[in-house]
């Protein structure tokens, strides 16, 4: 089975232009969570879909957006780039999005985006 | 806001020495997990814990869960170079719908 699958691995983008990333899932789920991390501030929830639907939020400006396909498949866009946006952007698969009950995230390798 | 803390931030100890890595928080979860994450690589999720005062083993490593739920602790033994990598708790609070993580503990073991 493969496991979730991230592009591209790597980014360099300049302050102002936007970016696209690209997330599959493990086959099967139905879930794509997505989220940001950095040295200083850690692994930060960016969202949640769920069966195309934006089910959770994080805490995070309105430049950043996402949307799922009905395949599952998921991507991610940054608009309008600042340089704080630079991080290693994770996404993470489950069957069906139940982190209460301790159901088990996949995450992909990240796509590293370093805004210049 | 509900802060999940790590401690310590950074540890480095010599193979074979034992060591404990903790998570707190001040409000309770519904459950928690563990994570390992290697230098360019995503989080690979070690255990989940869900009832209180629940031990889980893996190997060299145990998970313990708080009773109150509010805090677990990773404590390895022996520990290898193998071992070194970033180790995350996440959890999930009572009437929340998503995954937090904590900061991390990046843990080096020297051969």
């Amino acid at each position: 089975k493969a496991g979730v699958t991230q592009t591209p691995r790597y980014l360099i983008k300049t302050r102002g232009q936007q970016v696209t990333l690209s997330c599959s899932p493990i086959s099967g789920h139905r879930s794509v969570s997505w989220y940001q991390q950095t040295p200083g501030q850690g692994l930060q929830f960016l969202f949640e879909y769920f069966s195309e639907t934006q089910r959770n939020k994080g805490n995070f400006p309105g430049r950043f957006s996402g949307r799922q396909f009905s395949n599952s498949r998921s991507e991610m866009n940054v608009s309008t780039l600042e340089l704080g946006d630079s991080a290693l952007y994770l996404c993470a698969s489950s069957l069906s999005g139940a982190p209460k009950s301790g159901e088990k995230l996949f995450f992909g390798s990240g796509t590293q985006l370093s805004v210049l | 806001t509900q802060l999940l803390e790590q401690s310590p931030q950074f540890l480095s100890i010599q193979e074979g020495e034992n060591l404990t890595v903790y998570c707190n928080s001040s409000s309770v979860f519904s459950s928690l997990q563990w994570y390992r994450q290697e230098p360019g690589e995503g989080p690979v999720l070690l255990v989940t814990v869900v009832t209180g005062g629940e031990v889980k083993k893996l190997k060299r490593l145990t998970f313990q869960f708080g009773d109150a739920r509010k805090d677990s602790s990773l404590h390895i033994t022996a520990a290898q170079p193998g071992d070194t990598g970033l180790y995350l708790c996440a959890g999930v609070w009572q009437g929340a719908q998503k995954l937090v993580f904590g900061q991390g503990t990046r843990l080096t073991i020297n051969p």
